[in-house]
């Protein structure tokens, strides 16, 4: 039951470069999510994919990419890493029905990824 | 646009006594509404949510939450905590289907 995968759990960068972490989904989930968790502010969505094919920006998605490489696979890139991208980032999958159903609905969350930008 | 509001962001607690974590949303027509706890290093799990019925929702290690439209609020309770609820507790809702919300968190320390 390996549920949402993300790859690297810790990184360390400096100021511009590139790197992407990458997540992976094992449920046959439709939605999937980019957050990043900084202390006080709670979990902020960078961005999200509610279908294959389909990504939308979030609330803070400058200095950030993404891809939804196929169904289970959804990377989140940074191009030129800054200081302010120091954070821990999640991401998660959600079942994505058009209607809601009972007994589903929630976010599934992978256990974070650690980057730091010098 | 949507928000999400936790009004603590620090709860001291002593063990076996009863706690309250606080939770405002901003109304829609269509909303669902979780908590979630996050222990140290580890990501979030789902402690509870509600989808619709009735507006008291029961969830794992003793936790429940009342939802309620009118004063639009979503808080959760446990009626006797324990040291190993000491964690961070994330209130989140869900707009438009999709897009999920998240509040601040709140740090709920037990003492002993």
């Amino acid at each position: 039951n390996a549920g949402v995968t993300q790859t690297p759990k810790f990184q360390v960068l400096k100021t511009g470069q590139s790197m992407t972490l990458q997540c992976a989904q094992d449920m046959n989930h439709n939605s999937m999510y980019w957050y990043r968790q900084d202390p006080g502010m709670g979990l902020r969505l960078i961005y999200y994919s509610a279908s294959e094919g389909t990504t939308d920006k979030g609330e803070v998605p400058n200095g950030y990419n993404v891809s939804r490489l196929n169904k289970r696979e959804f990377s989140l890139r940074l191009e030129s890493a800054a200081p302010s991208q120091t954070s821990v980032y999640f991401c998660a999958s959600s079942p994505g029905l058009a209607r809601i159903r009972p007994g589903t609905g929630e976010l599934f969350f992978g256990e974070g990824s650690r980057l730091t930008v010098l | 646009a949507q928000s999400v509001t936790q009004l603590d962001s620090q709860v001291p607690v002593f063990e076996e006594a009863p706690v309250e974590l606080r939770c405002n949303y901003s109304s829609s027509v269509s909303v669902y509404l979780f908590w979630y706890v996050q222990y140290p290093n580890q990501g979030l799990q789902l402690l509870l949510k509600y989808l619709s019925g009735s507006t008291l929702v029961k969830g794992i290690n003793g936790f429940e939450a009342e939802f309620n439209k009118s004063q639009t609020s979503f808080h959760l309770r446990k009626p006797s905590v324990h040291i190993s609820d000491t964690a961070e507790y994330f209130c989140a809702a869900r707009y438009n289907f999709n897009k999920f919300y998240f509040g601040s968190g709140t740090k709920l320390n037990v003492k002993p």
